[in-house]
């Protein structure tokens, strides 16, 4: 059982460049989280979603982009990237009908130059 | 807007002792409280939950209260060993709530906790 995949794992774009972060899960998990964590910042919520076709925006959604075409995979794109998007981004999962407990992947580590 | 605070950055105790880390949160009531273990390069893990209505929960050596009048919630290690070693984040979990946040996750900064042998 993988649970939760993220790809790539390590990723160096130039400042502009675009790219997506892939999350996969194999639980059935309705719900779907992207997070960014920097050091003294914790874990901050850029987007969501509740269902295949569906995204809403957390709490530092700026610059990015989400889609959820199909229920095991959540897509993060950065279209112009930045220097202060330089973070470790982290997918999650969860089905609160089951039990709320969150699956994480194991991170995107993502430099901007 | 949710707001969950974890008091300390980084807590040193001795090898054996109880460790005590504490979340507070403010302006919404949560159904839930999770706490998670992060290590050094890994995503973080589930740890324990609890739910409005409970007032401790239990787990081999961890343990967690939750007091809603306070708005807080303790989480207890007992017998810390080494390996306890790690960052423990805290949740606040509104699901079955309506309205705003009611399903999202939103985290506090963690405490780096260090069991020294």
């Amino acid at each position: 059982n993988a649970g939760v995949t993220q790809t790539p794992k390590f990723r160096v774009l130039k400042t502009g460049q675009s790219m997506t972060l892939l999350c996969a899960q194999d639980m059935n998990h309705e719900y779907m989280y992207w997070y960014r964590q920097d050091p003294g910042m914790g874990l901050r919520l850029i987007h969501y979603s509740v269902g295949e076709g569906t995204t809403a925006k957390g709490e530092v959604p700026d610059g990015y982009n989400v889609s959820r075409l199909k229920k095991q995979n959540f897509l993060l794109g950065l279209e112009s990237a930045a220097p202060s998007q330089t973070s470790v981004y982290f997918c999650a999962s969860r089905d609160p009908t089951v039990n709320t407990e969150a699956f994480f992947g194991q991170g995107t580590r993502l430099t901007v130059v | 807007s949710q707001k969950i605070e974890q008091n300390s950055e980084a807590l040193n105790i001795q090898e054996g002792k109880t460790a005590t880390l504490t979340c507070n949160y403010t302006n919404y009531s949560p159904a839930y409280l999770q706490w998670y273990r992060q290590d050094p390069g890994r995503g973080p893990v589930f740890l324990l939950l609890i739910r409005e209505n409970e007032k401790e929960k239990r787990k081999e050596r961890l343990k967690v209260t939750f007091d809603t009048t306070l708005k807080q919630s303790l989480f207890h290690i007992t017998a810390s060993q080494p390996a306890d070693s790690a960052t423990y984040l805290c949740a606040l979990d509104r699901t079955g709530y309506s309205g705003a946040g009611s399903y999202q996750l939103t985290f506090g900064k963690g405490t780096k906790l260090s069991v020294i042998p």
